[in-house]
């Protein structure tokens, strides 16, 4: 069946450093690509997607291309901030808009 | 517009009692999910309702029952709670009517089974 396996963490960063987090999938068919965040004591919410191959998905500073030769969606930003201290969630979704996640990775930035 | 809320916040069972948990979205979404959140295992699917009328099993579905009292709400019931359920719940709902699809996201429920 269809997986997602994402690195393991915790990441611990100072602020402004740069972030990758490594996300690798198998699927069947052709899915769509998703990284969700969790703030501390709060559910999951939609950080940013990509739907076909080369689409490069993008929303507060954080970037993420589909990769389908690699079968991967790292998770970038330039300069992290304490605020993006969180659980990040890679995720695919098939045609039956179910969604698979990865393990999830937390992420730790010091000031 | 609240969005997907969930009660209770927080629930400790004994080992056998039961309980429902409660999840309502006012998006008018056809689509409603709910996963559990277990430490180094992400989110995995329990139940989900594609449609008001219609549920499935996802991965992890037993211990579990649903059901799709009307389009705003979907219920989850631990019919006999075992300490292997301690997790967090998360229900979800999205529209259901496009593809890709963003999932809207509950609080979540911690439950703790003794």
């Amino acid at each position: 069946g269809d997986s997602v396996t994402q690195m393991e963490g915790p990441v611990t960063l100072s602020e402004e450093a740069f972030l990758t987090i490594n996300c690798t999938y198998t699927a069947t068919g052709y899915p769509s690509l998703f990284w969700y965040v969790q703030y501390p004591g709060e559910g999951l919410q939609l950080l940013l997607k990509a739907t076909k191959a080369d689409d490069k998905g993008s929303n507060k500073g954080f970037e993420a291309t589909y990769r389908k030769e690699t079968t991967s969606f790292h998770l970038e930003k330039g300069s992290v901030q304490v605020s993006d201290s969180a659980v990040y969630f890679c995720a695919l979704s098939d045609w039956g808009n179910k969604l698979v996640f990865g393990a999830g990775t937390i992420l730790r930035v010091k000031s | 517009n609240a969005g997907v809320t969930q009660t209770p916040k927080f629930q400790v069972l004994k080992t056998g009692q039961s309980m429902t948990l409660q999840c309502a979205q006012d998006m008018n979404h056809n689509s409603m999910y709910w996963y559990r959140q277990d430490p180094g295992m992400g989110l995995r699917l329990i139940y989900y309702s594609a449609s008001e009328g219609t549920t499935d099993k996802g991965e992890v579905p037993n211990g579990y029952n649903v059901s799709r009292l009307n389009k705003r709400e979907f219920s989850l019931r631990l019919e006999s709670a075992a300490p292997s359920q301690t997790s967090v719940y998360f229900c979800a709902s999205q529209s259901g009517t496009v593809f890709p699809d963003t999932q809207y996201f509950g609080p979540g429920t911690r439950l703790t089974v003794l």
